[in-house]
Parts: structure tokens; sequence; C-alpha cells
């Protein structure tokens, strides 16, 4: 198993761009989130998804947009990036409804210019 | 609104020492998770915490929760260098919620 892998893994944008991070688990796990981390701010969280076709808003959501149109895939899309955004962004993913254990991906490190 | 806080930020200590991570967290849950995160890399799960009284070891490191005092710690013995890393807590929300919060973490430095 690969666990939870996330695609690319080193970005870097200009003002403005856009650009699509993908995220891929192969556990079968129905919640997938979006965290992303900056120095003094810990993890934070994006958005997130309980199951195929749905998506939920969380603690900094604006400039980002997310889809899971299939259950192992949960994409983090910036429209128009800015300087804001630079940041790690982690993926992670967890099973059952009574333990929310994350496991969590690889990361991606967006610089945006 | 759930707030986790972890103390101290960051902890510089001698290899063979003891010493504990606390997490304090502000409204009730049974159900907290500590990560480790070596520089650059991704969170890695450790400890899963799913009750009162709960009590975890691996190693060097032991977890444990009180949720009267909604209280977590994680205690090191014996530090070793390898054990250098950023340590998170997480509590879950609950009621159903499917988020985790984290803390902010500790950064741990274990010198020779």
């Amino acid at each position: 198993n690969a666990g939870v892998t996330q695609t690319p893994k080193f970005r870097v944008l200009k003002t403005g761009q856009s650009m699509t991070l993908l995220c891929a688990q192969d556990m079968n796990h129905e919640y997938m989130y979006w965290y992303r981390q900056d120095p003094g701010m810990g993890l934070r969280l994006i958005h997130y998804s309980v199951g195929e076709g749905t998506t939920a808003k969380g603690e900094v959501p604006d400039g980002y947009n997310v889809s899971r149109l299939k259950k192992q895939n949960f994409l983090l899309g910036l429209e128009s990036a800015a300087p804001s955004q630079t940041s790690v962004y982690f993926c992670a993913s967890s099973y059952t409804i009574r333990v929310h254990e994350q496991f969590f991906g690889p990361g991606t490190r967006l610089t945006v210019l | 609104e759930l707030k986790v806080e972890q103390n101290p930020l960051f902890l510089s200590m001698q290899e063979g020492k003891n010493y504990t991570i606390y997490c304090n967290y502000s409204t009730t849950s049974d159900r907290l998770y500590w990560y480790r995160q070596d520089p650059g890399k991704s969170l890695e799960s450790l400890f899963v915490l799913l009750s009162n009284g709960a009590v975890k070891q691996e190693g060097r490191l032991m977890a444990s929760l009180d949720t009267k005092a909604r209280l977590s710690t994680l205690h090191i013995t014996a530090a070793v260098h390898d054990l250098s890393a950023t340590y998170f807590c997480a509590v879950d929300m609950q009621g159903g919620s499917e988020k985790l919060v984290f803390g902010k973490g500790t950064k741990l430095t274990v010198n020779p």
C-alpha cells in the first residue's frame, strides 16, 4: 500500500496563476482533509470531505476550492494564487467514524512569488 | 470552539534526562492523538488515546489522557538524540465531528 500520496512535491507559482494539488489514498478511507502548515501556526484545516461527492469548509477556506469526485482522490485548487498562500500543504485521510486517527501524505511545498 | 494548547512550545534537553510535554484542551473530549514530525517531513501517528485514563507506551515515550482535567501528557524517559522532532497533539471534537483540532506543536531538541 502506498498510503497517502500527494502530487506535486514542490511547486513555484507566480501571483495570479492557478494550480491543482492532488491527493490520493489507497486505504479505502471515507474522510479526507487538506491542511496548510506555516511556521508558528501549527496545522490549519482548509477543507475536508466525509465521502465521495461531499466537501466542507475548514478553518481557512478562502482562496481554495476542493473536489472529491472519487473516493480515493481529493483535489485542492488555487484559482488565483497569492503570496499569502506560500505554505506546506498536507493531505490526510481517516477511516472510522469513532476514531479519527489521520494518516498524512508527504506534503507539497508551494511558493507563490 | 475547541482550543488545544501545548506547552512548552520549545524544549531543549540533554540526553538521558526525563521530561513531559503537556496538552490541554478546552471542551469535553475523550479522544486524543499524538503525532511526530521530523524536519521537512510529514506527520506520523504515535498514539491514539480513546478513554479517560488511557495510557500508551512506545519505547521511551509514554502518553496518557485525563479527560476530567482535559489534559494529555507525553512523557519522555532517558531522552536520546533520535527523539528530536516536533510533537503535536490533536483532539477530536465530541459529538460526531469529523475534524481534529491540533495544538501548535512542541519542538524538542535533544542534545548530546
